[in-house]
């Protein structure tokens, strides 16, 4: 079973720097990474798939980067509505098939 | 506009069933698989499970978590995924959300997934 480690578990980043949220795999997942925003009492969002494809609607200062095990989530200037938990994830489709996600990480502001 | 909506959440007592639906909107249900997807309270996202299109069969996957006690069904003349819940615990409680899958095939030709568009959720509460 693969696993999914991010980093850091909090990130405190002030409003228009630049944020870079980390996401290992255990073992390649090639490029097959997304990544969603949750906000507070909300629904998980997508922002990324494929490691670097940004979703409908995303705007373009979230990019993703990295294939195999290292991916990188980065917003380049923080508007205040990106301060949020961002999970990575992986789906397996060897055996056991099914989707991981890691842990999340908390951006808050600085 | 593209939606799901969760229904059927509330509270149950340990050892009992329940099903929740989600009903899709807005898109061609039979086209796209769909995943449960379940988070404790004050905790991160974990997958439930998944059922295919009929193109690839509408066979399902289960997280290790729940297999042997969750069933997910689909009926697509409705646009409804279900989520049959039986033998209940109580870290079973959480908010319960479903999702749109996406396919797609890499360079080697191999088939993956990921989750476009997800419902608001609905909470189950499993305690006596």
């Amino acid at each position: 079973e693969i696993v999914m480690t991010q980093s850091p578990a909090t990130l405190s980043v002030s409003p228009g720097e630049r944020a870079t949220l980390s996401c290992r795999a255990s073992q390649s997942v090639s490029s097959n990474l997304a990544w969603y925003q949750q906000k507070p009492g909300q629904a998980p969002r997508l922002l990324i798939y494929g490691a670097s494809t940004r979703a409908t609607g995303i705007p373009a200062r979230f990019s993703g980067s990295g294939s195999g095990t290292e991916f990188t989530l980065t917003i380049s200037s923080l508007q205040s509505e990106d301060f949020a938990v961002y999970y990575c994830q992986q789906y397996n489709n060897w055996p056991p098939i099914m989707y991981t996600f890691g842990q999340g990480t908390k951006l808050e502001i600085k | 506009e593209v939606q799901l909506v969760e229904s059927g959440g509330g509270l149950v007592q340990p050892g009992r069933s329940l099903r929740l639906s989600c009903t899709a909107s807005g898109f061609t249900f039979g086209d796209y698989a769909m995943s449960w997807v379940r988070q404790a309270p004050g905790k991160g996202l974990e997958w439930v499970g998944f059922i295919r299109s009929k193109a690839y069969g509408g066979t399902t996957e289960y997280a290790a978590s729940v297999k042997g006690r969750f069933t997910i069904s689909r009926d697509d003349s409705k646009s409804i995924a279900y989520l049959q819940m039986n033998s209940l615990k109580t870290e079973d409680t959480a908010v319960y959300y479903c999702t749109r899958d996406v396919d797609y095939y890499d360079s080697s030709g191999y088939i993956y997934y990921y989750m476009d568009v997800w419902g608001k959720g609905t909470t189950v509460t499993v305690s006596s």
